[in-house]
């Protein structure tokens, strides 16, 4: 099946740097990219969506300056948080629709972010 | 808006045994596709099962089976002689047929917990 590569699955950073976590989709064309924050014990929770070529609609109440998503190519899609802070600090996933009239989604790994 | 409510924060069962976890949505839709996502240890979404609101007949995939009651907007999951590979998180997702972005919905989750 298709698959969506996400890295770094674990990331540490010092509070005021930025960090990019990048999804890429390895043998399909991912036009668009949902991007979730999962909280522990929680569901998951739409961030925004990348659209390649254009802008990112992201969700109310996320901040657009903070949480910068590209999605250059479609294959690629990328997510920076800058400026971290610990209330950062989750796990990110990034998930690819399904293409070609198929109704599966396809995940990546996900990344668990720690900001100190 | 459509929602999906899971309403069973936490479920346990003995191994071998028969568990079912519930799952509710609201939708004005009459197209639309229901999702059974497993989320293990290892964070990695997996899907377990889906159903298309059309198909009246109930989908099964090999222990994992749903009962589907469309009028009542109910999308039970019924997981016979369960394992232990099967402790995880279990979301139940709704996707619109007709939305071009497939956003899928999702609920809040309930933990299976297999007993030895």
């Amino acid at each position: 099946g298709a698959v969506v590569s996400q890295h770094p699955s674990r990331v540490i950073c010092k509070s005021g740097t930025s960090v990019k976590i990048e999804c890429r989709s390895l043998d399909f064309q991912a036009t668009t990219m949902f991007w979730y924050r999962q909280f522990p014990k929680q569901s998951l929770m739409l961030m925004a969506t990348s659209n390649e070529g254009s802008k990112a609609t992201y969700e109310q109440g996320v901040e657009k300056d903070k949480f910068l998503i590209n999605h250059a190519s479609l294959t690629l899609s990328t997510l920076t948080v800058t400026s971290a802070h610990p209330e950062d600090s989750s796990f990110y996933i990034c998930s690819a629709p399904a293409t070609g009239g198929s109704t599966e989604a396809f995940f990546g790994q996900g990344t668990r972010l720690t900001v100190v | 808006a459509q929602t999906v409510t899971q309403s069973q924060p936490e479920m346990s069962v003995q191994e071998a045994e028969t568990v079912t976890l519930s799952c509710t949505y609201d939708t004005s839709e009459s197209d639309y596709y229901l999702f059974w996502y497993k989320q293990p240890p290892s964070r990695q979404m997996i899907l377990v099962i889906r159903q298309e609101a059309y198909k009246q007949q109930n989908a099964t995939e090999n222990r994992f089976s749903v009962n589907f009651q469309k009028a009542a907007k109910s999308f039970s999951l019924k997981i016979s002689d369960s394992q232990l590979g099967d402790a995880a998180m279990y979301f139940c997702a709704y996707r619109e047929t007709m939305d071009s972005n497939y956003q899928l919905i999702w609920g809040a989750g309930t933990k299976l917990i297999i007993k030895p």
